[in-house]
């Protein structure tokens, strides 16, 4: 079956720094790529999202890049900020239906 | 505004008893989902309706019923029998793209805090 993995956190950086938050994946096919972003008590909010291979989906910074030869699609910001702060979730949906399968979750921590 | 309501935002129950959280969208979307996070961890699937009057258990659905009698409303009820209730609770919902390779984005409600006294 489908499985999501992320890098497990908590991720604590510093205000301005590079941020990389791991996601690898395993899928049948041709799957689309999302990553989602929950505030402390929210839901979640779609962040950016790649449907095949060699896209990039970015948003408010950040970026990620579907590699299909490492099955990969790892999340960086370049300069994080305080309001960052949230948890970051990677998901894919298979070509075969509409379900969504969530990584762990990774929680970053931005200081001032 | 499209979107999804789910109220209440908090919810607390003793045990033994029975609670319904609500689920409602205005986007027009035919797939709705539950999922269950607890602290700490991802999201887990407790099912999920693509079409009125049609649903399915997900990956955790026992303790758990549904229903679906209308396209804006995807009620969970929480039985006495979910051993482990507390939780935060996300309704989701999708406009399912009826083909391979659709890209299916999720919108999320705000959730629901359950908490069993």
């Amino acid at each position: 079956g489908n499985s999501v993995t992320q890098m497990e956190g908590p991720v604590t950086l510093s205000e301005e720094a590079f941020l990389t938050i791991n996601c690898t994946y395993t899928a049948t096919g041709y799957p689309s790529l999302f990553w989602y972003v929950q505030y402390p008590g929210e839901g979640l909010q779609l962040l950016l999202k790649a449907t095949k291979a060699d896209d990039k989906g970015s948003n408010k910074g950040f970026e990620a890049t579907y590699r299909k030869e490492t099955t990969s699609f790892h999340l960086e910001k370049g300069s994080v900020q305080v309001s960052d702060s949230a948890v970051y979730f990677c998901a894919l949906t298979d070509n075969a239906g509409n379900m969504l399968t969530f990584g762990g979750g990774t929680r970053l921590m931005v200081k001032p | 505004d499209g979107g999804i309501t789910q109220s209440p935002k908090y919810l607390f129950r003793k045990e033994g008893q029975n609670v319904t959280l609500s689920c409602e969208q205005n986007l027009n979307h035919d797939a709705m989902y539950w999922y269950r996070q607890d602290p700490g961890q991802g999201l887990r699937l407790i099912y999920y309706s693509q079409i009125v009057n049609d649903f399915q258990k997900g990956d955790i659905a026992e303790g758990y019923s549904v229903s679906r009698e209308k396209k804006e409303s995807f009620p969970l009820t929480v039985t006495s029998a979910q051993k482990n209730p507390t939780a935060f609770y996300l309704c989701a919902s999708d406009r399912t793209s009826g083909r391979a390779g659709g890209m299916n984005e999720q919108f999320f409600g705000p959730g629901t805090r359950l908490t069993v006294l």
